[in-house]
């Protein structure tokens, strides 16, 4: 198994508070990714990394901040936590761009509920 | 505009047979990947099979198969000899682009599979 750690894995927080999930990798993995995953909608990215330092946004990135100070951590965080982002958050890697056939890695999952 | 359109929410299979789970992308790259991905109750994310948009032939890992047709952009997931364990939902996606940042997978509503004795 990849070595992809989430924590926390659950979380529930008041709406207006501040939450940060951190990814954890020990791959060595260039790309970095967060999901989210609710009924009906699939699996939506957030943001993603392609280096230290060096991210972008995802279709979903509204309310959504990442920060990737070290090859092995890709941190997001929710400024003021919302309802709406009550999901299940995945992150993922993945070696590399050039090479279309790197398939994503997955994490366990983050379930966070925002009451 | 949606990149991956699964447009099955849901499917029966009984078990032994073969099942087809359809996938329909959009893209003007000429160069893409094409995923699948199996994600059983317990939640986690199973990578089964890729295809890359210059493959000539179309991708077989075991029981799945991925039946390419680039020119009506689909790629159907074929599972041969369904399993009872081949319960799941599964996702098809897609990575498009050659630049150097540019790897967004992106990922379709899913398709729930249910097989039945």
């Amino acid at each position: 198994d990849a070595g992809i750690t989430q924590s926390p894995r659950h979380k529930v927080t008041e709406t207006g508070t501040p939450v940060t999930l951190r990814c954890h990798q020990t791959e060595n993995h260039r790309y970095m990714y967060w999901y989210r995953q609710d009924p009906g909608h699939g699996l939506r990215l957030i943001h993603y990394s392609y280096g230290v330092k060096d991210t972008d946004k995802g279709e979903v990135s509204d309310g959504y901040s990442v920060s990737r100070s070290k090859t092995e951590d890709f941190l997001l965080t929710l400024e003021s936590a919302t309802s709406s982002q009550t999901s299940v958050y995945f992150c993922a890697i993945s070696l590399s761009g050039r090479s279309f056939g790197t398939e994503a890695f997955f994490g366990q999952g983050t379930r966070l509920t925002v009451v | 505009a949606q990149k991956i359109t699964q447009t099955q929410p849901g499917m029966f299979v009984q078990e032994k047979e073969a099942v087809t789970l359809d996938c329909t992308y959009d893209t003007s790259d000429p160069s893409y990947g094409l995923f699948w991905y199996k994600q059983p109750s317990s939640g986690e994310m199973i990578f089964l099979i890729y295809q890359g948009s210059y493959d000539q032939q179309n991708a077989t890992e075991g029981r799945y198969s991925l039946n390419f047709q680039k020119a009506r952009k689909s790629a159907n997931l074929v599972i041969s000899a369904s399993q009872l364990g081949d319960s799941a939902m599964y996702f098809c996606a897609m990575r498009e682009g050659l630049s150097y940042n540019t790897d967004k997978l992106i990922f379709g509503t899913g398709t729930r599979l249910q097989v039945f004795p």
